[in-house]
């Protein structure tokens, strides 16, 4: 089976813009969980989503938002994006809607000048 | 915010030595998962233990679970360079609603050739 895929993997924008990455979760996989990844901050969970309703969303203002669509592909959209906001943003999936193993995908970093 | 600790932020060892990482968290969990990241790239899942297990083996790995005092410890024996990576604890808190994994600030190791 392919992996868990992210588009695309580096991406430079400018404050004010707004971005959207995209992930394939592992066929069959009907969870998707998306994290940020700073020097700073860590490792900080954005938002979960399992057959297209979100469970789960972490402590991030609402730029940050996303969706799954039937396919179970997942987008999550930033907008206004600020310098903080640079990042490698994480996307995982599982076919369960409880929590086993999660698998990662690469990332997409992004850098916000 | 993170829910685990790890200990020691960073470790040096020789190849061929055993290296050990140490994990607390603060709330009751379901589960705790180790992963493994090379040079900023996507999180490889490691071992899972459930909080009903004390310890879990896999391959070179050991990992030990103590509930009463909210902390795990990974054991990687015999470590090889290829073991050079940070390695992250994480925890699915019991009572969450969906998958979500709270990650530990990670131990950078070195293992030298």
């Amino acid at each position: 089976k392919a992996g868990v895929t992210q588009t695309p993997r580096y991406l430079i924008k400018t404050r004010g813009q707004q971005v959207t990455l995209s992930c394939s979760p592992i066929s069959g996989h009907r969870s998707v969980s998306w994290y940020q990844q700073t020097p700073g901050q860590g490792l900080q969970f954005l938002f979960e989503y399992f057959s297209e309703t979100q469970r789960n969303k972490g402590n991030f203002p609402g730029r940050f938002s996303g969706r799954q669509f039937s396919n179970s592909r997942s987008e999550m959209n930033v907008s206004t994006l600020e310098l903080g906001d640079s990042a490698l943003y994480l996307c995982a999936s599982q076919t369960s809607p409880v929590l086993e193993t999660q698998y990662f995908g690469p990332g997409t970093r992004l850098l916000v000048l | 915010s993170q829910q685990g600790e790890e200990d020691p932020q960073a470790l040096s060892i020789q190849e061929g030595e055993n290296a050990t990482m140490n994990c607390s968290y603060k709330t009751s969990i379901n589960n705790l998962q180790w992963y493994r990241q090379n040079s900023g790239r996507g999180l490889v899942h490691l071992i899972l233990i459930r909080s009903n297990e004390r310890e879990k083996h896999s391959g070179r790995l050991r990992v030990t679970l103590d509930t009463s005092k909210k902390s795990s410890s990974l054991l990687i024996t015999a470590s090889r360079a290829a073991d050079t990576a940070s390695y992250f604890c994480a925890t699915d808190a019991s009572g969450n609603a969906g998958n979500m994994l709270t990650f530990g600030g990670g131990t950078r190791l070195m293992v030298k050739p």
